[in-house]
């Protein structure tokens, strides 16, 4: 198992370039989450799917972030336009619904915006 | 708001020393509170806590959780340099997990 896969691992761009972060859940979980980390605020759920519909996106910082899944195996969060603010490590986390937490992250993608 | 509160915020100490570390968590529909080892990369899982009072270990370290206290310490015996890490603790309640902000410990030779 290749585990959750997230790309790229890292990303540079500058203020108000379109970023797009990608993420393969493991395969057969069927709840996927988008993390941001930051050493001011920690670890912050953004957006959770399950069976590929988005449940709670209260976590999403403003109108800037999107997030979609389109199937089972893929999911992107889009960040347009992206402000030096948005730097931070974002990992893509899944797990089968029913594992009481249980979550396997990707190795996350280290975001900076200059 | 479901809230997780982790302390000490950081923690340095010599190979050898015992450390606990300790998460609080105030939430609504608990389900399990975990613990997660985070080096250079993603949070990898270490513990899976339900039961209040069982104990949870594993090699050099232990967890236990407190449900009428809502509280967990997580034990490192005979630290390593190895251990060195940010230690995060986790409450699955309803259907998401909450974070705590995470304690850094640094174990020096």
């Amino acid at each position: 198992d290749a585990g959750v896969i997230q790309s790229p691992r890292h990303e540079v761009t500058e203020m108000g370039q379109e970023v797009t972060l990608r993420c393969k859940p493991i395969s057969g979980h069927n709840s996927l989450f988008w993390y941001r980390q930051t050493m001011m605020r920690g670890l912050e759920l953004l957006i959770y799917f399950n069976n590929n519909v988005p449940i709670d996106d209260s976590g999403m910082p403003e109108d800037r972030f999107s997030a979609k899944m389109p199937n089972a195996s893929f999911s992107t969060l889009k960040i347009q336009p992206s402000e030096p603010r948005d730097s931070a490590v974002y990992f893509c986390a899944s797990s089968w619904g029913r594992d009481n937490g249980g979550y396997t992250f990707g190795s996350g993608t280290r975001l900076t915006v200059v | 708001e479901d809230k997780v509160v982790q302390s000490p915020l950081s923690l340095v100490v010599h190979e050898g020393d015992t450390v606990t570390l300790n998460c609080s968590y105030e939430v609504t529909n608990f389900r399990s509170l975990l613990w997660y080892k985070q080096e250079k990369k993603a949070p990898t899982f270490l513990f899976m806590l339900t039961s209040s009072g069982i104990e949870k270990k594993s090699g050099r370290l232990s967890s236990i959780l407190d449900k009428k206290e809502l509280f967990s310490i997580l034990n490192i015996t005979a630290t390593q340099t190895g251990d060195s890490a940010i230690y995060l603790c986790a409450v699955y309640a309803g259907n998401m997990l909450t974070f705590g902000g995470g304690t850094r410990l640094m174990v020096k030779p």
